[in-house]
């Protein structure tokens, strides 16, 4: 069974610091692993997909890397801005039969001004 | 191009009463999903469609939740009778999936239920 771990729950940085999310996983068969965010009340917007081939994906000041054999994701954010606060979910699709998202509990960011 | 719709975005009910959440997935989107997010917790999947058929129902409890897609196309999620623990966040998703693409899955805003 897939679990899915982020590390750290919260954090809290000021603005203008590069920082990375942790995302771990138990099982490397996946198929792709997206990175999500959350702002309160609301639903999840699609930040990053990697593809189980892919090493990495960037998306203006986001990149996320992929390590299969390891099980793990970062989602690096550069120069962060107060607009970036809110709850980053990663989520392994899993491979073969009931193929779904397993999502972790996600990582909350606070940026302060 | 629009996004997934979700209605009512919130919902208040007691306990024991009927409940029932809309989806209208991204055009053309042949999957769908109902997910259950409770506080403080990543999404878990309750059922998902492909076209019409219902591939993956494992995670729905089945003796009070029942949803359907017809036509292929919107969704209904329903719940009879509520329960207090149902109280959650419930989020529908669509993708495109096939031999090849990316299979990215797209949320809706979602139904936050509150059960008293």
């Amino acid at each position: 069974k897939q679990e899915v771990t982020q590390i750290p729950a919260a954090l809290s940085v000021p603005e203008g610091e590069n920082l990375v999310l942790n995302c771990s996983f138990t099982d490397s068969a996946i198929y792709n692993l997206q990175w999500f965010r959350q702002d309160p009340g609301k639903g999840l917007t699609s930040l990053l997909l990697i593809q189980s081939s892919q090493r990495e994906q960037t998306s203006g000041r986001l990149n996320a890397s992929l390590d299969k054999s390891s099980g793990r994701s970062t989602l690096y954010i550069a120069a962060s801005q107060p607009g970036d606060s809110a709850t980053y979910l990663c989520a392994a699709r899993t491979q073969g039969g009931s193929e779904k998202l397993v999502f972790g509990k996600g990582t909350k960011l606070t940026v302060n001004p | 191009e629009a996004g997934v719709v979700q209605s009512p975005r919130y919902k208040i009910i007691e306990k024991k009463q009927p409940v029932a959440f809309w989806c209208n997935p991204i055009s053309g989107h042949n999957t769908l999903y109902w997910y259950r997010q409770n506080l403080g917790q990543g999404p878990e999947l309750l059922i998902r469609y492909e076209n019409e058929e219902a591939v993956d129902d494992s995670q729905l409890p089945k003796d009070r939740f029942s949803a359907e897609r017809l036509k292929g196309v919107d969704s209904t999620l329903k719940i009879q009778p509520a329960e207090l623990g149902d109280s959650a966040v419930y989020l529908c998703a669509s993708s495109l999936e096939g031999t090849s693409g990316y299979r990215e899955q797209f949320f809706g805003p979602g139904t936050r239920l509150t059960v008293l």
